[in-house]
């Protein structure tokens, strides 16, 4: 167990739904990270806050935003979704800078 | 840019021999390299990492990987493998971007340990 939790293990919904994917990081990380694993482009990074603020942005979509708050925990929002965006997403933390990033269990998104 | 090469999709051994899972590396300035396993339906475990030191790193589950600056190489090995070492691993590189910071993974390679 990595101490990082990540909720709902799975979710389905339709085409053009919006869906909210939440993330509790290891006690005493500041950093969230959020990428994406699919089968057609394998694990991407998307995001990531440190304390509240963004700090880097990858190859995430328009239609997707996230934000930290100040528990710490971090919130995945995807809109308008499409079928290619069935994937399953997962939460990193870690304490900051390039030290080591822990994985939460994911999250797996079906769109139908 | 950095990026990380996984030239083996899969790589079958027999339990008791051992094991090398190959990664290659390109980054400019020093490579901040982890190695990751993936069992099915679960999450990333974090192996093992160099930063800096020794090229011999150890790390989880007698996991060792070895880095080589010249052929800009991160192999995973174990001595003896387990059929309970079967999973999908996963070689990333650690950089910096815009204001933070993210893992480059590679492709994955599935490893098969046979009884």
């Amino acid at each position: 167990d990595s101490g990082v939790t990540q909720t709902p293990k799975h979710l389905i919904t339709a085409t053009g739904q919006r869906v909210t994917l939440r993330c509790s990081p290891r006690s005493g990380d500041l950093s969230v990270y959020w990428y994406q694993q699919s089968l057609d482009q394998g694990l991407q990074f998307l995001i990531q806050y440190y304390n509240g603020e963004e700090r880097a942005k990858g190859n995430i979509l328009e239609r997707f935003s996230a934000q930290q708050f100040p528990d710490l925990h971090s919130e995945l929002n995807l809109s308008s979704l499409e079928l290619g965006d069935s994937a399953l997403y997962f939460c990193a933390s870690s304490v900051g800078g390039l030290e080591t990033q822990y994985f939460g269990p994911g999250t797996r998104l079906l769109v139908l | 840019a950095q990026s990380v090469a996984q030239p083996e999709d899969q790589v079958n051994v027999a339990e008791g021999n051992p094991l090398t899972v190959k990664c290659t590396y390109s980054v400019s300035g020093n490579p901040y390299l982890f190695w990751y396993v993936q069992y099915p339906n679960r999450g990333l475990q974090f192996l093992l990492k160099y930063i800096t030191g020794d090229n011999l790193v150890k790390g989880s589950y007698g996991f060792e990987a070895e880095f080589n600056k010249s052929q800009t190489s991160f192999h995973l090995k174990k001595p003896s493998a387990l059929v309970s070492d079967s999973a999908l691993y996963f070689c990333a590189v650690g950089g910096l971007t815009g204001g933070g910071n993210k893992l480059t993974f590679g492709t994955g390679t599935q490893l098969k340990v046979e009884l």
